[in-house]
């Protein structure tokens, strides 16, 4: 398994650009999050997702979209990139069963600078 | 609200050195309690867990014990290597909140020869 994967791994944006980050897992697992990492702060999470077709805000939300038509797939969407999104994105995963216990499992990152 | 707090770094040690990184959490109900660890250009790995008090999550030679009397979640190591210099973030988990996590703002560990 190659676990969850992103792309790109950098990406430079001009103010007013949008772009997707792109985020695979292929552990076959229901939930899925974005969360965004600013330096020398811990992880906010964006958006998440509990399975195909079903989608919820996180704690910032606000500039950022997302969907979820495929169980492996779960793409970030920036609107109108702003200086203040500026940061590392992480996309996790995690298993259905055994509730709050279970691990979720984390991409590399995405570093993304706008500019 | 629910929210961690760790304590600030960097932390600088000798390598053998024994480690601890403070953690504590506030929460309604009854979390569960993770150390997840970030190496240099890497994304985040779990480093060990706990899911209810008095519970002692381990891996790797690090060791937290979960104490729900002093809502702390304590990370430990007895001799630390220049390996283990990293980032490390504590979080907790709440069923009722769709399993989302909240990180603490995690603390840098810098290990020396």
């Amino acid at each position: 398994n190659a676990g969850v994967t992103q792309t790109p791994k950098f990406r430079i944006l001009k103010i007013g650009q949008s772009m997707t980050l792109q985020c695979t897992q292929d552990m076959n697992h229901n939930y899925m999050y974005w969360y965004r990492q600013d330096p020398g702060m811990g992880l906010k999470l964006i958006y998440y997702s509990v399975g195909a077709g079903i989608t919820d805000k996180g704690e910032v939300p606000n500039g950022y979209n997302v969907s979820r038509s495929t169980t492996e797939d779960f793409p970030l969407r920036l609107e109108l990139a702003a200086p203040s999104q500026t940061s590392v994105y992480f996309c996790a995963s995690r298993r259905l069963a055994g509730g709050t216990q279970e691990t979720q499992y984390f991409g590399p990152g995405t570093r993304l600078l706008v500019l | 609200g629910n929210s961690v707090t760790q304590m600030e770094g960097p932390v600088t040690l000798s390598e053998e050195a024994f480690l601890t990184i403070n953690c504590t959490y506030t929460a309604t109900g009854y979390p569960s309690l993770f150390w997840y660890v970030q190496y240099p250009g890497e994304g985040l790995q779990l480093l060990l867990k706990a899911t209810k008090a008095d519970d002692k999550g381990s891996n790797k030679g690090f060791e937290a014990t979960y104490r729900k009397e002093t809502t702390s979640f304590h990370l430990e190591k007895g001799s630390v290597q220049v390996s283990d210099s990293a980032v490390y973030f504590c979080a907790l988990s709440l069923s009722y909140n769709t399993d989302k996590l909240i990180f603490g703002t995690g603390t840098r560990l810098q290990v020396f020869p």
